[in-house]
């Protein structure tokens, strides 16, 4: 049961360029969440999903998109990547409004 | 505005030397209270949930309590393996009665236990 996943572990981006974070989970949860982790920050929630077709916005959510085709799948989308995109991101899931559990993360630079 | 403060940010013990760390948050209204355990470079991992004053959980060495304002994580002679950064999280009931489900997080307390 490999749980959440996250690929890649480690990315360098050029400012301007796109890329796409996977995120896949095994456990049937309809919940799936993508949040960033700065330093000395707290953990902020970037964009989550409810369900299968159904995403909404969370608190810092400018400068990516996601989509939701299927229950396992909920890839990050980074468009015209800026050095404040730096961060750590983390994808997670959980079964209803409860505790999520945590893929191991992205660690993204923008250069 | 919902809010999460956790204190101390560090805080750093000798194996064996009982402590806690205290989580104080503000919420409209609290469907649960989230613990986890952080380790460098990996991603948050569940330790506890607590839904109402006056509940505890226990898990080893840990232990945790909720009040109607603050959560304590209450280590007992903590080991070295017990180092990590605990994050502490709540989430909100919404005006329809349900939940979004997304976790408010505080900054997290880095706990170091030398031998």
């Amino acid at each position: 049961n490999a749980g959440v996943t996250q690929t890649p572990k480690f990315r360098i981006l050029k400012i301007g360029q796109s890329m796409t974070l996977q995120c896949t989970q095994d456990m049937n949860h309809n919940y799936m969440y993508w949040y960033r982790q700065d330093p000395g920050m707290g953990l902020k929630l970037i964009y989550y999903s409810v369900g299968a077709g159904i995403t909404d916005k969370g608190e810092v959510p400018n400068g990516y998109n996601v989509s939701r085709s299927t229950t396992e799948d909920f890839p990050l989308r980074l468009e015209l990547a800026a050095p404040s995109q730096t961060s750590v991101y983390f994808c997670a899931s959980s079964y209803a409004p409860a505790e999520a559990f945590f893929g191991q993360g992205t660690r993204l630079t923008v250069v | 505005e919902d809010q999460v403060t956790q204190s101390p940010e560090a805080l750093r013990l000798q194996e064996g030397e009982s402590s806690s760390l205290n989580c104080s948050y503000t919420v409209s209204g609290l469907r649960g209270l989230f613990w986890y355990r952080q380790d460098p470079g990996k991603g948050p991992e569940f330790l506890f949930t607590l839904y109402s004053a006056g509940e505890e959980k226990e898990k080893e060495r840990l232990k945790a309590t909720l009040t109607k304002k603050e959560s304590f994580l209450h280590i007992t002679a903590p080991k070295p393996e017990d180092s990590a950064t605990y994050l502490c999280a709540v989430q909100a009931i919404m005006n329809y009665g349900g939940s979004q489900g997304n976790l408010i997080f505080g900054k997290g307390t880095k706990l170091s236990v030398k031998p």
